[in-house]
């Protein structure tokens, strides 16, 4: 079975500052995807990042990077120059390629910009 | 980018009622869909795995009987709640999968289900 653990339930940070977001999961899979998804407050799911677990290479998107330890399992989001409207719930994702290739959520964690 | 539309948005009905949700993928073909459900301040729990032509794949502990899936063509798949109570209350979310190696996973903006 595939795991997904989200250990912080919140966080704050000032606008402009970089945040790290953790995220650790397991499964006996070789091949397999994460993600992290962004939900606003208006509640739609919004992919900020994908990783291939085949690729050694870290992710980035913009101000978006992950932090990618394969061995240890382990997948942490850093939002660089943080913004108010990076204020939403962010949720880790994890996804097996073959058989059903469901989604298997984390908890999820709120984070909060102020200004 | 890829569309995924869901509708109603917020649905309130009354007890013993059935009611149904629409997802359509809306510049895509979408083979497989996937319903889930979120309750407040709680992660996205998956409810089935919906592919077009054929049953639904439901996960452990969900009703078939009482959350019926519909995947008749590549651009629609329905949920219809039926003989909602209020404990069905809560925000349903679709997901559509796509892309050029169909890895990505679409959502639809979800729908708030009150059940009163």
């Amino acid at each position: 079975a595939q795991t997904v653990t989200q250990s912080q339930p919140e966080m704050s940070v000032q606008e402009a500052e970089t945040v790290t977001l953790s995220c650790t999961y397991d499964t006996s899979e070789n091949n397999y995807y994460l993600f992290w998804y962004k939900q606003p407050p208006s509640r739609q799911m919004i992919l900020v990042i994908r990783q291939e677990a085949y690729k050694q290479q870290n992710a980035t998107e913009n101000r978006f990077s992950v932090n990618f330890q394969k061995a240890a399992k382990s997948f942490s989001l850093k939002i660089s120059d943080s913004q108010l409207g990076d204020t939403a719930m962010y949720f880790c994702a994890l996804k097996t390629q073959g058989g059903s290739e469901k989604l298997v959520f984390g908890k999820g964690m709120k984070l909060t910009v102020n200004p | 980018g890829a569309v995924v539309s869901q509708h109603p948005s917020r649905v309130i009905c009354k007890s013993g009622t059935s009611v149904k949700i629409e997802c359509r993928s809306l510049d895509f073909q979408a083979t497989t869909m996937f319903w889930y459900r979120q309750f407040p301040k709680k992660s996205l729990m998956l409810m089935a795995t919906s592919n077009e032509g054929s049953k639904a794949t439901y996960e452990q502990g969900v009703e078939k009987d009482k959350f019926l899936i519909n995947h008749a063509s590549l651009t629609l798949s329905t949920l219809t709640v039926t003989s909602a109570h209020p404990e069905d209350s809560s925000f349903y979310i679709c997901s559509a999968k796509g892309g050029a190696k169909n890895e990505k996973l679409f959502f639809g903006s979800g729908t708030q289900l009150s059940v009163l």
